[in-house]
């Protein structure tokens, strides 16, 4: 298995809603990545876990809120965000954090769209 | 921190050469990506330079300058399903890539 899976694919939720998107891999990679993307913008980091541990946090608000349940599984719970929290948020996963080597494995994203 | 450049746009021909080019700025450098992103897609992984030099795989090539903070991503044998956006991404001392802005690429027949 060399995927990284993300669900939902797409997700709609009001400013007062509480969803969380998941991220899936069994590669045994032991880094995992939040990313954001608007359009025509690059990915911007959110998070990085490195051994199930929160390792990296971009001043994120905390209507974001992440969590790495195992090795293979990270979510990022959403509670009352804003219209402008509505981009394509990707997942990723490397070997290790910490460790230059051949790229990250980059999940389809969810894209989400706050009403 | 680190600073990327590359161009927002090229158009190229359907079976042509281009090349997209990269200048970086970095505290620190442990290689540079060059990942392809499709419309509403996430980024697939095309190449990783460290050292200087030409990296080819098939159709596809990378070269760095390290001294020079500079890279290009040469695509031959243009298809039209690599048009697409191609972003450069350099690793500094924290060993996380930062993307650049990406370059649009329009291939046409």
């Amino acid at each position: 298995d060399t995927e990284v899976t993300q669900t939902p694919k797409h997700l709609v939720m009001g400013m007062t809603n509480k969803k969380s998107l998941k991220c899936e891999q069994h590669m045994g990679h032991r880094a995992m990545y939040w990313y954001k993307q608007k359009a025509k913008k690059p990915p911007e980091l959110m998070f990085v876990y490195s051994y199930e541990k929160l390792s990296i946090n971009e001043s994120v608000p905390s209507r974001f809120s992440p969590e790495c349940p195992n090795s293979s599984l990270l979510n990022l719970h959403l509670h009352a965000l804003q219209p402008e929290d509505s981009a394509l948020y990707l997942c990723a996963s490397s070997q290790v954090a910490g460790q230059a080597g051949y790229g990250y494995t980059f999940g389809s994203g969810t894209r989400l769209t706050v009403v | 921190g680190q600073n990327i450049d590359q161009p927002t746009e090229m158009t190229a021909t359907e079976g042509a050469i281009v090349q997209i080019n990269c200048t970086y700025q970095t505290s620190g450098f442990n290689g540079l990506f060059w990942y392809q992103q499709h419309a509403g897609e996430a980024p697939t992984f095309l190449s990783y330079n460290v050292l200087d030099g030409l990296e080819e795989k098939g159709r596809f090539s990378s070269f760095l300058s390290r001294s020079k903070g500079y890279s290009y991503l040469l695509l031959k044998e243009l298809q039209m399903k690599d048009s697409a956006s191609y972003l450069c991404a350099v690793t500094g001392g924290s060993y996380i890539p930062t993307f650049g802005r990406g370059t649009s690429l329009i291939v046409h027949p």
